[in-house]
Formats: structure tokens, C-alpha cells, sequence
């Protein structure tokens, strides 16, 4: 119940494409949905991040959809870049004192 | 020096030698974290510091000690490692010990090779 299951593994997008990373997780009581980024040599970074009273919030290049009946949460990265090629995160926590519970990432590679 | 520093970047031990992991963080944060990132498995956490008080050991085996003297530095020492030991160790801090409320920032983490 304290696991979140990220997909892909890995993926490749051509330049200009969208990113679609996806999360699902079990736990109803989960408040707080971020991601995080690491790129190579890195420590992780936190990119955006999303509660369930919200089915979207966007920044830039990146959206979170947050689907609270299916308990689902994915990140899609418009217009990719070269740049965007790192590995990332999905987390969730509980609420009150308690810390975040990670996916195992998904590595992606924007090609030109 | 800004962020979350952790020295050293690289270490290889044996798994006989006693080695620390030392991590400072320079935002003035109260919460400090020792995870353990491992191929293709989700970053493990390990420890949880909150105003130097340890308010969460995730199972970890005794060869890992942690310890916290101030709120800005915090240390692992590793003693009798095996070889699944081996991984990168990256520290993190927040404001408030809550991950999930204050955003987490990591440091450039620790490369660790047992033999």
C-alpha cells in the first residue's frame, strides 16, 4: 500500500515530442504527488508537484494529470528536448509527519 | 557554498575498512535524510533527522550508523559493508521533516564501491 508503480522503465522521444510518464499507487490516503528530475551526476530535483484537490497543474513544458478515482498520476513533458533527458521520479506522502515514497524511475532520452 | 554538499563524491572500500559519508547543508533547513539510490530499484530511505533528533530508521542494518551533530550536518559511517552495499548515498534536506510538505533537496550523493 506505501508503493508507487512508475512506467516505463525507460523511453525515447524524438525531438519535439511529448513525454509520458505514468504513476499509479494503492494508497488512498496520499496527499502530496511530486516529481523529481536527476540528470546524470546529480542529485534528484524537484520539477513540479500536484495535490488531489487539483486534476492539473501545469509549469512551462510540464503537466501533472492527476486522476484520483483511478489513483493515477503522470507527467507529460511537451515540445522535449535534448535537455529534458534525464531520470524521473514520482513520489507520494502521506499526510503528517512522513516521508516521501519514490517510484523507480524512468529514465528518458529525447533524440534529435 | 550553497545547497547540499556531500563529501566524498567517490569511495571504494573493503569490506573490513571503516569509512564515513559526511553531508552539510547550507539552507537553514531542520530536516536531514540519508536514502540509498540502487539500479532500478526506488531511492530507499534510510535515516530522518528532525532539529538533530532521529525520528526514522527504515530497517537499516547496524553496519550503517548515522549521525546528526547540528542541524546542518549529518553523517553516515559505514563499517563492515558487503558488496550489495554498494550504491550511490545521497543526502537531502527540507524545512519541516515532511518531504511531502517541504520540497526535498539532494545533494550530489555519494558514489560507494565495495569490494
Amino acid at each position: 500500500q506505501q508503493q508507487v508503480k512508475q512506467s516505463p522503465q525507460s523511453l525515447i522521444v524524438q525531438k519535439g515530442g511529448i513525454s509520458i510518464i505514468n504513476c499509479a499507487y494503492e494508497n488512498t490516503a496520499f496527499d502530496y504527488f511530486p516529481w523529481y528530475q536527476q540528470f546524470p551526476g546529480k542529485g534528484p530535483a524537484l520539477l513540479i508537484a500536484i495535490r488531489p484537490d487539483v486534476s492539473e497543474k501545469k509549469e512551462g513544458r510540464f503537466t501533472i494529470s492527476f486522476n484520483k478515482s483511478a489513483k493515477q498520476f503522470s507527467l507529460h513533458i511537451m515540445d522535449s528536448q535534448p535537455g529534458d533527458s534525464a531520470t524521473y521520479f514520482c513520489a507520494a506522502s502521506l499526510p503528517g509527519n512522513t516521508p516521501l515514497v519514490f517510484g523507480k524511475g524512468t529514465r528518458l532520452s529525447v533524440i534529435a | 557554498e550553497t545547497g547540499v554538499t556531500q563529501t566524498p563524491r567517490h569511495l571504494v572500500m573493503g569490506m573490513t575498512n571503516k569509512k564515513s559519508l559526511k553531508c552539510e547543508q547550507h539552507l537553514g533547513h531542520n530536516a536531514m535524510y540519508w536514502y540509498k539510490q540502487s539500479a532500478k530499484k526506488p531511492l530507499e530511505l534510510m535515516f530522518v533527522y528532525n532539529f538533530k533528533e532521529q525520528t526514522e530508521n527504515n530497517s537499516v542494518p547496524s553496519r550503517f550508523s548515522p549521525e546528526c551533530p547540528n542541524s546542518s550536518h549529518l553523517f553516515l559511517h559505514l563499517h563492515t559493508l558487503q558488496p550489495e552495499d554498494s550504491a550511490l548515498y545521497l543526502c537531502a534536506s527540507s524545512q519541516g521533516e515532511r518531504g511531502g510538505t517541504g520540497e526535498l533537496f539532494f545533494g550530489e550523493g555519494s558514489r560507494l564501491t565495495v569490494l
